[in-house]
C-alpha cells in the first residue's frame, strides 16, 4: 500500500499478557518511529529507528516496552506483562531521513482488561 | 525536557469564523510541525517551519513561527465544518527538522453549520 501500515487495528487482552504490535512504513522509508496517545498524556514519543543507527530508545516507559526492526523496514513493538496503564492507541510514522515529514498509520487501539 | 503548551484545548465556534491556536514553549525547537488528526485516523502534516518569524499560509490557514523559535500559532480564517478535528503543534532539537516529535496536548477544533 501506499501509506504506514498498522495492524492490528485493535487488540483487546487481559493483564499480565503480552502483546505485538506492527508496523509496515512506507517503501523507501529509512527512519521508522513509534508513539503513544492516551487522553491524559497526549501523544508521546516511545522509539526512533534510523537506517542502521542504533535506535533512540529514550521514550519507552519501561524495561517491558522493546521494539525491533527487522531489515530496516518492518518494526515490532512488544510491550511484555501489560498493564492497565498501557492502554492507549500506539502509532507508527515513517520518514525519509531527510525530510521531516512524518506519515502516521491509523495507530492499534490496545485495551487491558 | 521541552514541553510545549498548547491553547485553547477546546474551540467550538460557527462556519465563518476566525480563529487562532497557539503553541508555546520555554525551549527553542529546530522546527514546529502542525498536524491535524481525525477520530480513528493518524496525524497528517500540514506544514512544517522552521526560521524564527517565518510564516506559511495554506489556503486559509496560517503559520507562524516565533521570532526566538520557542512558539508558533495557527490561524483559520473562515471556518468551515470540514476544518473540525484535533490539531496538534509538535517540534524537534537537535537543529535538524526530522528525528523524535514533542507535541503539544492538541486542541479540538469543532466548527458548527
Amino acid at each position: 500500500g501506499a501509506g504506514v501500515s498498522q495492524s492490528p487495528s485493535n487488540k483487546v487482552t487481559e493483564k499480565g499478557k503480552d502483546v505485538e504490535l506492527r508496523c509496515d512504513p512506507i517503501s523507501g522509508h529509512t527512519a521508522l518511529y513509534w508513539y503513544r496517545q492516551s487522553l491524559g498524556q497526549g501523544l508521546e514519543f516511545l522509539i526512533y529507528f534510523q537506517g542502521n543507527s542504533a535506535p533512540d530508545k529514550s521514550g519507552l516507559p519501561s524495561d517491558r516496552f522493546s521494539a525491533e526492526r527487522t531489515g530496516g523496514s518492518v518494526s515490532t513493538l512488544t510491550i511484555q506483562r501489560t498493564q492497565q496503564e498501557d492502554s492507549a492507541v500506539y502509532l507508527c510514522a515513517s520518514s525519509l531521513a531527510s525530510s521531516g515529514a512524518q506519515h502516521f498509520g491509523d495507530g492499534t487501539r490496545l485495551s487491558i482488561l | 525536557t521541552q514541553l510545549l503548551e498548547q491553547s485553547p484545548q477546546f474551540l467550538s465556534i460557527q462556519e465563518g469564523e476566525n480563529l487562532t491556536v497557539y503553541c508555546n514553549s520555554s525551549s527553542v525547537f529546530s522546527s514546529l510541525q502542525w498536524y491535524r488528526q481525525e477520530p480513528g485516523e493518524g496525524p497528517v502534516l500540514l506544514v512544517t517551519v522552521v526560521t524564527g518569524g517565518e510564516v506559511k499560509k495554506l489556503k486559509r490557514l496560517t503559520f507562524q513561527f516565533g521570532d526566538a523559535r520557542k512558539d508558533s500559532s495557527l490561524h483559520i480564517t473562515a471556518a468551515q465544518p470540514g476544518d473540525t478535528g484535533l490539531y496538534l503543534c509538535a517540534g524537534t532539537t537537535g537543529g535538524t527538522s526530522y528525528g523524535k516529535l514533542t507535541f503539544g496536548q492538541g486542541t479540538i477544533l469543532t466548527v458548527h453549520p
